[in-house]
């Protein structure tokens, strides 16, 4: 499984668009990259995913360059309450092993007013 | 119906005690977790569920035992716990195929052994 690495963790000000780097060097063909979000006492919450290129949706984008080696995900314009511990996890599709969500260290987001 | 649902939200036990976590989703999820996350720490993987058979087992100690008894419930039998055993325990489950990552957690049961 690919292993991830994540900065322990950022501050932003509120408003400000907030980009969130994983590297994942060893990411195999089939693995896609998935990020969550989790508050504190609180189970994290699946927030994208991709394969290659862009993807956005109404909470975030995530830019994955072309040799896959690394993804960022972005927030725009972040709030008070956007402050949470997220995760990057690389793993393939399909089930079996592949079901095998494996958390890396995350990145504590701290949101400033 | 996009929640899983755990019960209970807080158990406090003894060592000699035995104990039951239980989780249930009505997604129609065939893949199954439980995770245990201590505090400032990543969730941990324990144990996974497929089409309710046992599929992964990341080493866990034994008196932390699974059940899977049908597609919509998971359970999680606690039996002579250490102290170090407290954390919060997650579970949560994904759909097959393309979307497996896509996984939904609890909001877990809090657990202190006493």
């Amino acid at each position: 499984l690919a292993k991830t690495t994540q900065p322990i963790s950022m501050d932003s000000y509120e408003g400000q668009e907030v980009n969130i780097t994983c590297s994942h060097n060893n990411i195999a063909t089939n693995d896609y990259i998935t990020w969550y979000q989790q508050f504190p006492s609180q189970g994290p919450r699946f927030i994208i995913q991709g394969y290659k290129t862009k993807v956005t949706n109404e909470v975030a984008s995530l830019f994955i360059p072309a040799d896959r080696k690394s993804s960022t995900l972005s927030l725009p314009r972040v709030s008070l309450s956007d402050t949470a511990v997220y995760y990057c996890l690389v793993g393939g599709h399909g089930g079996g092993s592949n079901y095998k969500l494996t958390f890396g260290k995350g990145t504590l987001l701290t949101v400033n007013p | 119906d996009t929640e899983v649902t755990q019960t209970p939200k807080h158990l406090v036990m003894g060592m000699t005690n035995k104990k039951s976590l239980k989780c249930e989703q009505h997604m129609g999820h065939r893949a199954m977790y439980w995770y245990k996350q201590k505090a400032k720490k990543p969730p941990e993987l324990m144990f996974v569920y497929s089409y309710e058979k046992l599929s992964i087992n990341e080493s866990v100690p034994s008196r932390f035992s699974p059940e899977c008894p049908n597609s919509s419930l998971l359970n999680l039998h606690l039996h002579a716990l250490q102290p170090e055993d407290s954390a919060l325990y997650l579970c949560a489950s994904s759909p097959p195929g393309n979307r497996a990552t896509e996984a939904f957690f609890g909001q877990g049961t809090r657990l202190t052994v006493v």
